[in-house]
């Protein structure tokens, strides 16, 4: 069984950093790529980053670009994506998700996400 | 950046209806790349369709989805109690980003 387990959330002041883990099981890790989506209370999804299966490619949204990083241990079947300078517009629910392709390039056809994450709140607040 | 415009954005029926929710590109897109999910209030999403008509694994088959280049649609043939709730579409393409339309929300009517 697949399963996608989020951790490192919470309240967080602006401009602090966190560190946002997803333990990942019931598959070949390494062979898909992973991407991280967030939802900020009562509003929509919104992608933030994309990383191969490998993780020698990375991806990022224009709107996180340069304060996220993403990576991940496949060693571990850990993804992790790394938050600095948060922000108020930063609180949201963030999922971790699965491409359904196992390939280990992120872009293509049917990458869609096959299985998410329960999702691990980050508040930013003073 | 590809642009998805769902609607309606919110669709009142009632059990043993048939929902047609819609989901516009802002350009023409390769059905390989569009997927839609349904979320229930404190939940993860949950794939439905992906490549535009091809049902995830475990999705009743009162569930499908059409559409091609501009224009798709998430048919629920027949509601069910448990169907109402949030969808989104989703294009994932051959680049980034990946974009999510606003979502509709099936109510009961």
């Amino acid at each position: 069984e697949v399963q996608l387990l989020e951790s490192g959330g919470g309240l967080v002041q602006p401009g602090g950093f966190l560190r946002l883990s997803c333990a990942a099981s019931g598959f070949t890790f390494s062979n898909h790529a992973m991407s991280w989506v967030r939802q900020a209370p009562g509003k929509g999804l919104e992608w933030v980053s994309a990383i191969s299966g490998s993780g020698g490619s990375t991806y990022y949204a224009d709107s996180v670009r340069g304060r996220f990083t993403i990576s991940r241990d496949n060693s571990k079947n850990t993804l992790y994506l790394e938050i600095n300078s948060l922000r108020a517009e930063d609180t949201a629910v963030y999922y971790c998700a699965k491409s359904l392709s196992s390939h280990d390039y992120v872009w293509g056809s049917y990458r869609s996400f096959d299985y998410w994450g329960q999702g691990t709140l980050v508040t930013v607040s003073s | 950046e590809v642009v998805l415009t769902q609607s309606p954005g919110t669709l009142p029926l009632s059990p043993g209806e048939r929902a047609t929710l819609s989901c516009r590109a802002s350009q023409s897109v390769s059905s390989t790349y569009l997927a839609w999910y349904q979320q229930k209030p404190g939940q993860a999403p949950r794939l439905l369709i992906y490549g535009a008509s091809n049902r995830a694994t475990g999705i009743p088959d009162r569930f499908s989805g059409s559409g091609s280049g501009t224009d798709f649609t998430l048919t629920i043939s027949r509601l069910e109690p448990e169907d109402f709730a949030l969808y989104y579409c989703q294009h994932y393409g051959s680049s980034p980003p990946i974009t999510f339309g606003q979502g509709t929300r099936l109510e009961i009517k």
